[in-house]
């Protein structure tokens, strides 16, 4: 049990287009998502917070007019990079904590290229 | 944001060597966890901590909750060559809720046959 999935596993898209990636929880509800960003040879990031029907909570110093950050369902989140540019190519990572159980379950990530 | 400072930073050992590794704060945390992340993939957890002084064995793995709750340490017995990746770990402060981590630098180890 506790799978989380994300959906693409990679995208490449030019500069200044958006892009969305999915993160679903499997076989679990999942009542918070974490989102995380991990550039190369470097630790995960938090950048965000969200609750299932909630606004998110972001992480100084992430924009979140540019990362919108989606938690529609008890399911499924959705982070989309908008106005993507090469500094924001990154691998991303989410994670799931369901009821009752407060560790996180990740993701296998999200690797975005931006050209 | 906050970062957990773990050592060493990379090690190269022999197949078959014990290994030992430690995250450190400045600040106190509540809840300690040991993850392994593969290339390209997301963090698999391999051991949960939540009480000062405790120690809990997965395996070959075994972890302690440091008494100060300011650290946590990490030991593998005779490696093999899937315990190649990086070991992070992760702190939570809050308790009995799914609150945020913050992660430690990382422990990128490699075995040789």
């Amino acid at each position: 049990g506790a799978v989380v999935s994300q959906h693409p596993s990679w995208v490449i898209c030019k500069s200044g287009t958006s892009v969305k990636i999915e993160c679903r929880s499997l076989d679990f509800q999942a009542t918070t998502m974490f989102w995380y960003r991990q550039f190369p040879k470097q630790s995960l990031m938090l950048m965000a917070t969200s609750n299932e029907g909630s606004k998110a909570t972001y992480e100084q110093g992430v924009e979140k007019d540019k990362f919108l950050i989606n938690h529609a369902s008890l399911t499924l989140s959705t982070l989309t990079v908008t106005s993507a540019h090469p500094e924001d190519s990154s691998f991303y990572i989410c994670s799931a904590a369901r009821t009752g159980v407060y560790e996180q379950f990740f993701g296998p990530g999200t690797r975005l290229t931006v050209l | 944001g906050q970062q957990l400072n773990q050592s060493p930073q990379s090690m190269f050992i022999q197949e078959g060597e014990d290994v030992s590794m430690n995250c450190t704060s400045s600040s106190i945390f509540n809840t300690w966890l040991w993850y392994k992340q593969d290339p390209g993939e997301g963090p698999v957890l391999l051991i949960a901590l939540y009480k000062a002084g405790e120690l809990t064995s997965n395996g070959r793995l075994t972890a302690q909750f440091g008494i100060t709750r300011k650290d946590s340490f990490l030991n593998i017995s005779a490696s093999i060559p899937s315990d190649v990746g990086i070991y992070f770990c992760a702190g939570r402060r809050s308790t009995g809720t799914a609150s945020k981590l913050t992660f430690g630098t990382g422990t990128r180890l490699q075995v040789t046959l």
